[in-house]
């Protein structure tokens, strides 16, 4: 089956420590995105990469950090200077036009 | 600079009424457009898109859109809302190289 497959579904954070949400992707696109969803703020662009060994910052960047040195993955990193990272983040890919969402990662801070 | 904006935080329709939700873009060029629709704890469903030519698209469950360059809008209607379209409104935008954005959203609640 080809797809998005993102991991954890549920993911928590202690304060000062980064966590990396995975994104897999085995539909052969170029350009992958990273979203976070909070109520009422829609879905923000955090950073997307159009090809591999390439990534552009969204709107909401700063407090993460990304790596594209496979097609197929897209991993997120939430740092510890993101001081709000309690949302629901989805994973995405792109061909024609045509965006295919993962099922998301709820991310908490303990 | 690029970016979205649904104007409307919610909107509340009696069923049957007609519907039109609101979506603006800042771009120098006419960019790719979109409509989600995203029911309670589910994804994110394609109603219709719009790349070029004809202006009025039609979409998925009775839905249309109109493209107005001159406003910068992509306009989302129904003739007549049913209870089961209640669920989130999403208007994105694909600009160049790449970059697709999101509005913050509209809630529709349709009361009976």
């Amino acid at each position: 089956d080809g797809g998005i497959t993102q991991s954890p579904k549920y993911l928590f954070r202690k304060e000062g420590q980064n966590v990396t949400l995975s994104c897999e992707q085995n539909l052969n696109h170029d350009a992958m995105y990273w979203y976070r969803q909070d109520p009422g703020q829609g879905l923000r662009l955090i950073y997307y990469s159009q090809i591999v060994n390439d990534f552009q910052k969204g709107d909401i960047a700063e407090g993460y950090s990304v790596s594209r040195e496979k097609k197929e993955s897209f991993p997120l990193t939430v740092t510890s200077a993101q001081k709000n990272p309690t949302a629901f983040y989805l994973c995405a890919s792109k061909r024609n036009e045509k965006l295919f969402f993962g099922s998301g990662t709820q991310l908490s801070v303990l | 600079a690029q970016s979205v904006t649904q104007p409307d935080i919610h909107i509340t329709v009696s069923e049957g009424a007609s519907l039109e939700l609101r979506c603006n873009y800042s771009y120098g060029a006419t960019p790719y457009l979109f409509w989600y629709v995203q029911s309670p704890g589910q994804g994110l469903q394609l109603l219709l898109k719009y790349f070029s030519g004809d202006t009025l698209v039609q979409g998925i469950k009775g839905f249309e859109a109109e493209f107005k360059r001159s406003q910068s809008s992509f306009n989302l209607r129904k003739p007549s809302v049913h209870w089961s379209d209640a669920a989130e409104y999403f208007c994105a935008v694909a600009f160049a190289d790449n970059d697709m954005r999101f509005g913050a959203g509209t809630r529709l609640t349709v009361k009976p």
